[in-house]
């Protein structure tokens, strides 16, 4: 089955323990992306990989960091952890050719992080 | 900046009835728009995009959204609601940066109430 899958679904930590949640593929998507949501902002892209060792910030990428190793996995690391840290984070991939079917992206099942 | 609006938070609808949720976006060169949804608990689901050609696309569950080059739209529409269509909908644009990939923007989302 097609899908993305993130670990842990639900994470409490306190402010400053380093941790990392990770995004693996299973469809040989170039494009992976982490995304917060937060009521009322919608989502807000962290950072994108468009391929293996490419990486780039996001719109809100402060206090997060990224790698892209192997094509299937783009973990999200906090160093330090803090409470406005708090909210529900998703992976995402896609393909990145240009024609009308290879857009759209796969989102993962998400992961609530409460930081205190 | 590039940016998409949902000027609506909130959208109610009797089952039956035409729905209609609203997108405007700003984005420089050719935008590439898209429809997610989101039902509780769950990660974000394609419902259908616009890259090119028509601007009637037809998607999935019934749903359909009208590209409108002048008025810079990409409002989600379907004939006759469904209870099961509540959730909370986003719209998002691919924004293209210069080092040659590409960001996502998505709106703060909408989410709509279909009544029995």
């Amino acid at each position: 089955e097609a899908q993305v899958t993130q670990n842990p679904r639900y994470l409490i930590t306190v402010t400053g323990k380093k941790l990392t949640v990770t995004c693996s593929q299973n469809m040989n998507h170039e494009y992976m992306s982490w995304y917060r949501q937060d009521p009322g902002l919608g989502l807000r892209q962290i950072y994108y990989s468009m391929n293996v060792e490419v990486t780039d910030k996001g719109d809100v990428p402060e206090g997060y960091k990224v790698s892209r190793k192997e094509k299937r996995n783009f973990p999200l690391i906090l160093e330090s952890p803090s409470p406005n840290q708090t909210s529900l984070y998703f992976c995402a991939s896609s393909l990145t050719g240009q024609g009308p079917s290879e857009n759209e992206q796969f989102f993962g099942p998400g992961t609530r992080l409460t930081v205190l | 900046a590039q940016s998409v609006a949902q000027p609506e938070d909130q959208v109610n609808v009797a089952e039956g009835n035409p729905l209609t949720v609203k997108c405007t976006y700003s984005v420089s060169g050719n935008p590439y728009l898209f429809w997610y949804v989101q039902y509780p608990n769950r990660g974000l689901q394609f419902l259908l995009k616009y890259i090119t050609g028509d601007n009637l696309v037809k998607g999935s569950y019934g749903f359909e959204a009208e590209f409108n080059k002048s008025q810079t739209s990409f409002h989600l529409k379907k004939p006759s609601a469904l209870v099961s269509d509540s959730a909370l909908y986003f719209c998002a644009v691919r924004d293209y940066q210069g080092t040659g990939g590409f960001k996502t923007i998505f709106g703060a989302g909408t989410r709509l109430f279909v009544k029995a």
